[in-house]
């Protein structure tokens, strides 16, 4: 099992530009989110989705957008790229709930100039 | 508005040390108390939980500690090594419908060799 994947590891956008963050894991979990790493404030939840065809907002939603159409598959999508979403974005996924186990994948170092 | 603060933000210690962090909740919800360990350049992995029917749970050289009565609750590593070093996030999360982590702002923790 190659557990939670993430693509790219790292990305420089500009200012207003638009891409998508890919995520995918191949354990069958139901429960997948995503989270973005700034210093001092811990991991904060960005959207999540309890199944495929069904996304959530978390804490820090605005200016992302998600989509669940595969349980495989959950990428996150910036829509106008600004300097404050500069950060380090995980994908997470666990069995059923976000108390389950969560397992993370490795990151994408996202700057945006 | 943080709802699991997390102290101290960075911890030395001397290898063979006990290493202590602090987390404390505001939400009487919560049930379920992770704690989350990230190596650098690597997304968190989940290293011990507990939930509040116990005050307190071992495993191997890591125990977390809870006050239900405080809304506290900590994580203690025993003879600490260089190969703790990491950063440890508490989180917490309640069996309510949203279910999902909190986490705390992270303390990044260095035991000298």
């Amino acid at each position: 099992n190659a557990g939670v994947t993430q693509t790219p590891k790292f990305q420089v956008l500009k200012t207003g530009q638009s891409m998508t963050l890919q995520c995918a894991q191949d354990m069958n979990h139901e429960y997948m989110s995503w989270y973005r790493q700034d210093p001092g404030m811990g991991l904060r939840l960005i959207h999540y989705s309890v199944g495929a065809g069904i996304t959530d907002q978390g804490e820090v939603p605005n200016g992302y957008n998600v989509s669940r159409s595969t349980t495989e598959d959950f990428p996150l999508r910036l829509l106008s790229a600004a300097p404050s979403q500069t950060s380090v974005y995980f994908c997470a996924s666990s069995l059923m709930t976000g108390r389950d186990t969560q397992y993370f994948g490795p990151g994408t170092r996202l700057t945006v100039l | 508005q943080q709802q699991v603060k997390q102290s101290p933000q960075s911890l030395i210690v001397q290898k063979g040390g006990i290493s202590i962090i602090n987390c404390a909740y505001e939400n009487t919800a919560f049930d379920y108390f992770p704690w989350y360990q990230q190596f650098p350049g690597k997304g968190p992995a989940l290293l011990i939980a507990i939930r509040p029917d116990v005050s307190e749970k071992k495993e191997g050289r890591f125990t977390i500690s809870f006050n239900k009565s405080a809304k506290q609750f900590s994580l203690h590593i025993m003879d600490s090594q260089p190969g703790d070093s990491a950063t440890y996030f508490c989180a917490a999360a309640s069996s309510g419908s949203a279910r999902q982590l909190t986490f705390g702002s992270g303390t990044q923790l260095t035991v000298l060799p």
